[in-house]
C-alpha cells in the first residue's frame, strides 16, 4: 500500500544541524511531488517546503528560507530535510506528504512523522 | 503566509451536524479553489477528508461535505459518530507554490 515513513528526528542543539528521510513506498515516487510539513507543540500544521517530481524546483516557508534545504533520491526513493541552524522554534513533528496528481494544490498523503526537539 | 482561523473545538451530540469553519485571506482561500481537509489521530498520518473545497476523495464517507464562501471554507460533517471525535485541520494554496493550514479544531461528540 501507498506508505510514507520518516526518520531521522531527535534531541539537537541551537544552531546544530539535523537531516530528516522520508521514504516511500507503494507507488512511483518520481512521478511526485513532495512537501514537508511541521507542527510544533500545541499549534497546527506548517507547510515547510515542497520539491518538484525531478527535484528541479523547489519551495520553502519563509520561515526556513535559507536554513533548510530539501532534495530526494529518486533511485532510493527518499525524500530528504536537510536542517541547518537550527532554533528552539524549530521544535515540531515533522511530516513528509504527497503532491496529490488527482487533486489540485492537494497533499493527499502522508506519513506518521518524526520529532524533532531543539533544546539545548 | 499567516495561518487560517479555526476555531479552537466543535462539539455535537451523534446524529447531529456540525461545521468547522476556516477564515483565511484574499490570497488564499478567497482567491483559489483549493482548499483541503484533513482529519488527524494524534501520532498518526493525516488522512485528506475534502479536496478541491468539495471533492471526496475515495474512501471518505458521504458525511463529510466542504464548501466556501469568499475568504472563509466550511467542513460539515453530518450523522455525526463517535469516530468522529478527533481533530481536523484546513489548508489552502496560497500561490507561488506555497500552502497555508489551520490552528486545528477538535470535534467532541457529546
Amino acid at each position: 500500500q501507498v506508505q510514507l515513513v520518516e526518520s531521522g528526528g531527535g534531541v539537537v542543539q541551537p544552531g546544530r544541524s539535523l537531516r530528516l528521510s522520508c521514504a516511500a513506498s507503494g507507488f512511483t515516487f518520481s512521478n511526485y511531488g513532495m512537501h514537508w510539513v511541521r507542527q510544533a507543540p500545541a499549534k497546527g500544521l506548517e507547510w515547510v517546503a515542497l520539491t518538484w517530481y525531478d527535484g528541479s524546483h523547489k519551495y520553502y516557508a519563509d520561515s526556513v528560507k535559507g536554513r533548510f534545504i530539501i532534495s530526494r533520491d529518486n533511485s532510493k526513493n527518499t525524500l530528504y530535510l536537510q536542517m541547518n541552524s537550527l532554533r528552539a522554534e524549530d521544535t515540531a513533528v515533522y511530516y513528509c506528504a504527497r503532491d496529490s496528481v488527482d487533486y489540485s494544490y492537494t497533499l493527499d498523503v502522508w506519513g506518521q512523522g518524526t520529532t524533532v526537539t531543539v533544546s539545548s | 503566509q499567516s495561518a487560517l482561523t479555526q476555531p479552537r473545538s466543535v462539539s455535537g451530540s451523534p446524529g447531529q451536524s456540525v461545521t468547522i469553519s476556516c477564515t483565511g485571506t484574499s490570497n488564499d482561500i478567497g482567491t483559489y479553489n483549493y482548499v483541503s481537509w484533513y482529519q488527524h489521530h494524534p501520532g498518526k498520518a493525516p488522512k485528506l477528508m475534502i479536496s478541491d473545497v468539495s471533492k471526496r476523495p475515495s474512501g471518505v464517507p458521504d458525511r463529510f461535505s466542504g464548501s466556501k464562501s469568499g475568504n472563509t471554507a466550511s467542513l460539515t460533517i453530518s450523522g455525526l459518530q463517535a469516530d468522529d471525535e478527533v481533530d481536523y485541520y484546513c489548508s489552502s494554496y496560497a500561490g507561488s507554490y506555497t500552502w497555508v493550514f489551520g490552528g486545528g479544531t477538535k470535534v467532541t461528540v457529546l
